[in-house]
């Protein structure tokens, strides 16, 4: 079964600065795609950004960036000129891309980013 | 607008009283699944659906049964609640993963549970 871990429960950042929050996952399928969620203080869940696995340029949203490192299965979030909205609790999602592999979405336990004025 | 809707979306209850989160879609999208998220562990999945009448486990099914008569609904029903299910529970739709476009989830607005 896939996995997928975030190692930084927590984070913080000045405002206007870069922060990249991490993501690892364990997969052995070759066709899957990869999420950033973003949870704010209304625990409504918003689609950041996301990666096909067979694409290698990595995505760009406005200031959201991601470094995809397939052969290192990593798969890391870039905020730049953070702003006080950024914060919120974020999670990384994996997804197979196989009708056939049971699961549907696996997510990470999140990383909470806070956003210092 | 398309959109998951659940209801209720705050809920407290004593244990052993049996309760339906409902949840219902208006995207045409074939996939729903279930989730509940708890602090330090993100979002597990309960149960998920490929289809109607196609239901199967997610990670942490005990406790839970779902049903999926109708393309649109997937109501989570917890038969005889604990207080270890106490918990934010979200639903989400998602169109089939070879459809080569969106692949992303939609998720309901959460509801929040508490078992006494």
């Amino acid at each position: 079964a896939q996995t997928v871990t975030q190692s930084q429960p927590e984070m913080s950042v000045q405002e206007a600065e870069t922060v990249t929050l991490s993501c690892t996952y364990d997969t052995s399928e070759s066709d899957y795609y990869l999420f950033w969620y973003k949870q704010p203080p209304s625990r409504q869940m918003i689609l950041v950004i996301r990666q096909e696995a067979y694409k290698q340029q990595n995505a760009t949203e406005n200031r959201f960036s991601v470094n995809f490192q397939k052969a290192a299965k990593s798969f890391s979030l870039k905020i730049s000129d953070s702003q006080l909205g950024d914060a919120a609790m974020y999670f990384c999602a994996y997804r197979s891309g196989s009708d056939n592999y049971g699961q549907n979405f696996v997510f990470g336990p999140g990383t909470r980013l806070s956003v210092l004025p | 607008e398309a959109q998951v809707t659940q209801n209720p979306r705050y809920l407290i209850t004593v244990t052993g009283k049996k309760l339906t989160v409902t949840c219902s879609q208006n995207m045409n999208h074939e996939y729903m699944s279930w989730y509940r998220q708890d602090p330090g562990l993100g979002l597990r999945q309960i149960y998920y659906s490929m289809n109607v009448e196609v239901t199967d486990k997610g990670d942490v099914p005990e406790g839970y049964k779902v049903s999926r008569k109708e393309k649109r609904n997937f109501p989570l029903i917890l038969e005889s609640p604990s207080p270890n299910q106490t918990s934010l529970y979200f639903c989400a739709s998602s169109p089939p993963p070879w459809w080569r476009g969106v692949h992303t989830q939609y998720f309901g607005p959460g509801t929040r549970l508490t078992v006494l």
